[in-house]
């Protein structure tokens, strides 16, 4: 029952790096989402994908691309990164069922420092 | 963007103490729901509201959702070493996001 998985969990990055991380649920989820988290900034959305082959941009999508690969899994690229872009990062699903919110189910986060 | 306002930021209490939060929106939400998030992990949903004036309780916690709409309220009785975290509130108008207030700090002083 390994619900929300991330990785990698730890990653230092020098500015201009590129990377990728990846997400994975197991739970038949339709809606995927990349949040920020940020000290004294809450958790910031980056990007969600409502479904398999849709993905929008949140709150914050500059500097980072996704791809929601298939059902399962939901990427988010950072392509050159800055110090700016140094945080936690959590990747979240959710079933969305018309009428309802069922909350959210969160991955353990990767904690990404760019020097 | 939306902005939740969540307070009290920061709250050290002792063991066996009450505690309450809240969570005020300038617009109006569908749901509101309270996670908690312990050191290193992600957020875990706590609570969910689904009506204006809602009233739900999981265990030594209680949550309503305000009948205006625009906020919600968290408490807790009796606290235990394990409530020490930060705690979330988030706000939906019914599509696909959520908006997350900043965050009330819990800690428990010996």
């Amino acid at each position: 029952n390994a619900g929300v998985t991330q990785t990698p969990k730890f990653q230092v990055l020098k500015t201009g790096q590129s990377m990728t991380l990846q997400c994975a649920q197991d739970m038949n989820h339709n809606s995927m989402y990349w949040y920020r988290q940020d000290p004294g900034m809450g958790l910031r959305l980056i990007y969600y994908s409502a479904s398999e082959g849709t993905t929008d941009k949140g709150e914050v999508p500059n500097g980072y691309n996704v791809s929601r690969l298939n059902k399962r899994e939901f990427s988010l690229r950072l392509e050159s990164a800055a110090p700016s872009q140094t945080s936690v990062y959590f990747c979240a699903s959710t079933i969305r069922k018309t009428g309802d919110d069922y909350g959210y189910t969160f991955g353990s986060g990767t904690r990404l420092t760019v020097v | 963007g939306q902005q939740l306002n969540q307070s009290p930021q920061s709250m050290f209490i002792q063991e066996g103490e009450d505690v309450s939060m809240n969570c005020t929106s300038s617009s109006i939400f569908n749901t509101w729901l309270w996670y908690k998030q312990d050191p290193g992990e992600g957020p875990v949903l706590l609570i969910a509201l689904y009506k204006a004036g809602e009233l739900t309780s999981n265990g030594r916690l209680t949550a309503q959702f305000g009948i205006t709409r625009k906020d919600s309220f968290l408490n807790i009785s009796a606290s235990i070493p394990s409530d020490v975290g930060i705690y979330f509130c988030a706000g939906s108008f019914g599509n696909e996001k959520l908006t997350f207030g900043t965050g009330t700090r819990l800690t428990i002083i010996p």
